[in-house]
């Protein structure tokens, strides 16, 4: 079975600063679907960015990009220029292409200091 | 448009109740998703329909759970004979198609057994 790994906890960052948040999964697949979901206090899980594995260049939406490791299986998300909206939990998540329900990992609540 | 909504938003009830939850999708999204989501986890997946067909329960934890999607649309998931354990917030998702990969995500219900 899939597993997804978040080793942070919490992060915390500046405003305007950038904020790096770490995921590892591991699987035996070659292609599936990586996730970045955002769940501010209110609970609704909104999706930030994707990247299809089979694609060697990384995802980008907006000031949210991501570190695809496909051999070390690592899928971090960088945050640029932080905002005070960018609080909340964020979770990473793992697709395989032949299966349609996510695997979260355990989350990493980021805190923005004004 | 609407997004997925979720009813009720709390519930809480007495241990041995049974409770239902319900979940309207975005109209037209043929899968729904339920999850469960423990306090500072991620959320773990309990079922998937396609239309009105359930075609994996695999992550339901007992057969205490139940859910169903009649007329493809609407689902409840109900919860028999209600244990602490069972406390926690359960997450509705819905998505266009098969080879969609975005869930859009409802409010969610969080469920305290006392």
């Amino acid at each position: 079975a899939q597993t997804v790994t978040q080793s942070q906890p919490e992060m915390s960052v500046q405003e305007a600063e950038t904020v790096t948040l770490s995921c590892t999964y591991d699987t035996s697949e070659s292609d599936y679907y990586l996730f970045w979901y955002k769940q501010p206090p209110s609970r609704q899980m909104i999706l930030v960015i994707r990247q299809e594995a089979y694609k060697q260049q990384n995802a980008t939406e907006n000031r949210f990009s991501v570190n695809f490791q496909k051999a070390a299986k690592s899928f971090s998300l960088k945050i640029s220029d932080s905002q005070l909206g960018d609080a909340a939990m964020y979770f990473c998540a793992y697709k395989s292409r032949g299966a349609q329900k996510l695997v979260f990992g355990q989350g990493t609540r980021l805190t923005i200091n004004p | 448009g609407a997004g997925v909504s979720q009813s009720p938003r709390y519930k809480v009830a007495k241990r041995g109740q049974d409770v239902a939850l319900r979940c309207d999708p975005i109209s037209g999204h043929v899968s729904l998703f339920w999850y469960q989501q423990a306090l500072g986890q991620g959320p773990e997946f309990l079922t998937y329909f396609q239309n009105e067909a359930q075609l994996d329960k695999s992550g339901l934890p007992s057969d205490r759970f139940f859910a169903e999607r009649p007329e493809g649309s609407v689902s409840t998931l109900k919860i028999q004979r209600t244990q602490q354990e069972d406390s926690a917030v359960y997450l509705c998702a819905s998505s266009p198609g098969l080879a969609a990969n975005e869930q859009f995500f409802g409010p969610g219900t969080r469920l305290t057994v006392l």
